[in-house]
C-alpha cells in the first residue's frame, strides 16, 4: 500500500528563517510525486511535480527536491505569505491510471 | 471556465438526507476526480472518470456514496442518509489525461456539515 508521511506536522519560523518541509514516502513504483499549497478554506493550489531521484523544481523561495525514498520543499527566506499547509502527494505506477495518495501535510506558519 | 469550480460551497443538512454536490471542470479536462478531507486528515480518494471509460471508485466509503458524470463535463457526487461523520470538504480536481503525471487543478470545495 502506498504511503506518504509529512514532518513535521506543524512548523512556525521567523521571517528570513530558512528551512525544509520532508515528504516521506512508500509507493510501489514512483510515476510522480506533487506538491501543493494549500490556504485556509482554499482547495489545494499545485506547485511542483518531480520524477525521478536527484530532480529538483524552483519556484520563487521553495525548491522541491527528491530522493528514491523522500521529498524536501526548501523555503528559503519565507516571508508571512508563505504561511499555509503544504500537501504532499505521489502517483504509483500500475495498470492502468492510479490515484494520487496524499499525507497529512505540514502547517507552516511564518511570523513577521 | 477559468478554474474548477464546485457548488455549493457549504452545505448544512440534516442527518438522514440526501445531499448533491456539484463540480465544472476545467474546459477541455478529460480526468475528473472527487477527493475528501476531513478536518486533520489528509486528503482521501473517492473518486476517478476518465473520458468514456468505467470510472475508478475504488475510494467510495459505503454504498451512500456515488457519483455521475454527464456529457464527459459536470459530475455530482450525491451522498444518500447522510451521517455526521460525513461532515468534511469535498474536493474536486481535474486535468487535461488521467494520472500519468499531468497537473492535477483543484476546485475550492464544497464545506458540508451533517448535523
Amino acid at each position: 500500500e502506498d504511503q506518504v508521511t509529512q514532518s513535521p506536522e506543524a512548523l512556525r519560523l521567523q521571517e528570513g528563517e530558512s528551512s525544509s518541509l520532508n515528504c516521506s514516502y512508500t509507493v510501489s513504483g514512483l510515476r510522480g510525486l506533487f506538491w501543493y499549497r494549500q490556504d485556509p478554506g482554499k482547495g489545494p493550489e499545485f506547485l511542483f511535480t518531480l520524477y525521478s531521484a536527484g530532480e529538483e523544481k524552483e519556484k520563487e523561495r521553495l525548491k522541491a527536491t527528491l530522493t528514491k525514498k523522500e521529498s524536501f520543499l526548501h523555503i528559503t527566506a519565507p516571508k508571512p505569505e508563505d504561511s499555509a499547509t503544504y500537501l504532499c502527494a505521489v502517483q504509483s505506477q500500475g495498470a492502468g491510471n492510479t490515484p494520487l495518495v496524499f499525507g497529512k501535510g505540514t502547517r507552516l506558519s511564518v511570523i513577521a | 471556465g477559468a478554474g474548477v469550480s464546485q457548488s455549493p460551497s457549504n452545505k448544512v443538512t440534516e442527518k438522514g438526507k440526501d445531499v448533491e454536490l456539484r463540480c465544472d471542470p476545467i474546459s477541455g479536462h478529460t480526468a475528473l476526480y472527487w477527493y475528501r478531507q476531513s478536518l486533520g486528515q489528509g486528503l482521501e480518494f473517492l473518486i476517478y472518470f476518465q473520458g468514456n471509460s468505467a470510472p475508478d471508485k475504488s475510494g467510495l466509503p459505503s454504498d451512500r456514496f456515488s457519483a455521475e458524470r454527464t456529457g464527459g463535463s459536470v459530475s455530482t457526487l450525491t451522498i444518500q442518509r447522510t451521517q455526521q461523520e460525513d461532515s468534511a470538504v469535498y474536493l474536486c480536481a481535474s486535468s487535461l489525461l488521467g494520472y500519468s503525471g499531468n497537473t492535477i487543478y483543484f476546485g475550492e470545495g464544497s464545506w458540508l456539515t451533517v448535523v
